[in-house]
C-alpha cells in the first residue's frame, strides 16, 4: 500500500511569494495531521483534521497559514505571503486515531522541504 | 502542562551498547506513550508505544520502562547497531474524543559507532 504522498518534496522561494504543500493521505485514514519541524522548535502540530473536518488548528502560528480538506484524499496547506521564518520540513501524517479502544498510530509521508528566501 | 522534555539532546554509544533516552511529562491526563524513530530526510516512524498500565514493553531489541509515580519513560535500545543512527521522539497524548494528538519531545539524535 502506497504510504502517505507530500508534494513538492522541496519548495525553493522569495519571500511574499504564495506557497502551496500537499498530502494525500492513506487511504481509508480518518485523521490527518500537519507538522512542522525546525531545529529550534522540533517538530509541532499546526492542525489536524477528522473526516475532513478541521479539528484543533491552535498551532497555526498566523493567518498566513491556512489550511485545507477538501475530501478524504487530498488536503493541502497554503502559506501567503510566505517568510524567510516559515523555512522548516513540513510533514503531513494520517491515522485511524483510536479503533477499538487502541490508539493507531500516526503515518507520516516524507515531508516538503521549504526553503524562503 | 502539554510539554514532553526529552533528554539527552544527542548521544553516541559504540555496537553493542545500550543507549537510554528519557522523557518526562506533568499532564497526568496523558494516556499513551509512542515513540517514533526518524531517518534523515524520512517523515518519523513509530517505533513501540506504551500505556500507562503496564511498566514495560519490549518489542525486538527496544524496551519503553514508564514509571507513572514519576512521570517519566524511557527508551532502551539492547545492542545496538549502526542501523540505529536517527533521531528518536518521544510522544504522549490523550483521548480527545476518537483522536489521537500527539504532543512531541524535542528529539535525540543517536550515533552508533563501529
Amino acid at each position: 500500500d502506497a504510504g502517505v504522498i507530500q508534494s513538492p518534496r522541496h519548495e525553493v522561494t522569495e519571500m511574499g511569494q504564495e506557497v502551496t504543500l500537499r498530502c494525500k493521505p492513506i487511504s481509508g485514514h480518518d485523521y490527518l495531521f500537519w507538522y512542522r519541524q525546525t531545529m529550534m522548535r522540533g517538530l509541532e502540530l499546526l492542525i489536524y483534521f477528522n473526516n475532513n473536518v478541521p479539528i484543533d488548528d491552535s498551532g497555526m502560528p498566523e493567518d498566513r497559514f491556512s489550511a485545507k480538506m477538501p475530501n478524504a484524499s487530498f488536503s493541502t496547506l497554503k502559506i501567503q505571503p510566505s517568510e524567510p521564518r516559515d523555512s522548516a520540513v513540513y510533514f503531513c501524517a494520517s491515522s485511524l486515531g483510536i479503533y477499538r479502544g487502541f490508539n493507531q498510530p500516526q503515518h507520516f509521508g516524507d515531508g516538503t522541504r521549504l526553503s524562503i528566501l | 502542562q502539554q510539554q514532553v522534555k526529552q533528554s539527552p539532546q544527542s548521544l553516541i554509544v559504540q555496537k553493542g551498547g545500550i543507549p537510554i533516552i528519557n522523557c518526562a511529562y506533568e499532564n497526568t491526563a496523558f494516556d499513551y506513550f509512542p515513540w517514533y524513530q526518524q531517518f534523515p530526510g524520512k517523515g518519523p516512524a513509530l517505533l513501540i508505544a506504551i500505556r500507562p498500565d503496564v511498566s514495560e514493553k519490549k518489542e525486538g531489541r527496544f524496551t519503553i520502562s514508564f514509571n507513572k509515580s514519576a512521570k517519566q519513560f524511557s527508551l532502551h535500545i539492547m545492542d545496538s547497531q549502526p542501523g540505529d543512527s536517527a533521531t528518536y521522539f518521544c510522544a504522549a497524548s490523550m483521548d480527545t474524543g476518537g483522536g489521537n494528538k500527539l504532543t512531541f519531545g524535542t528529539g535525540t539524535q543517536l550515533k552508533v559507532e563501529l
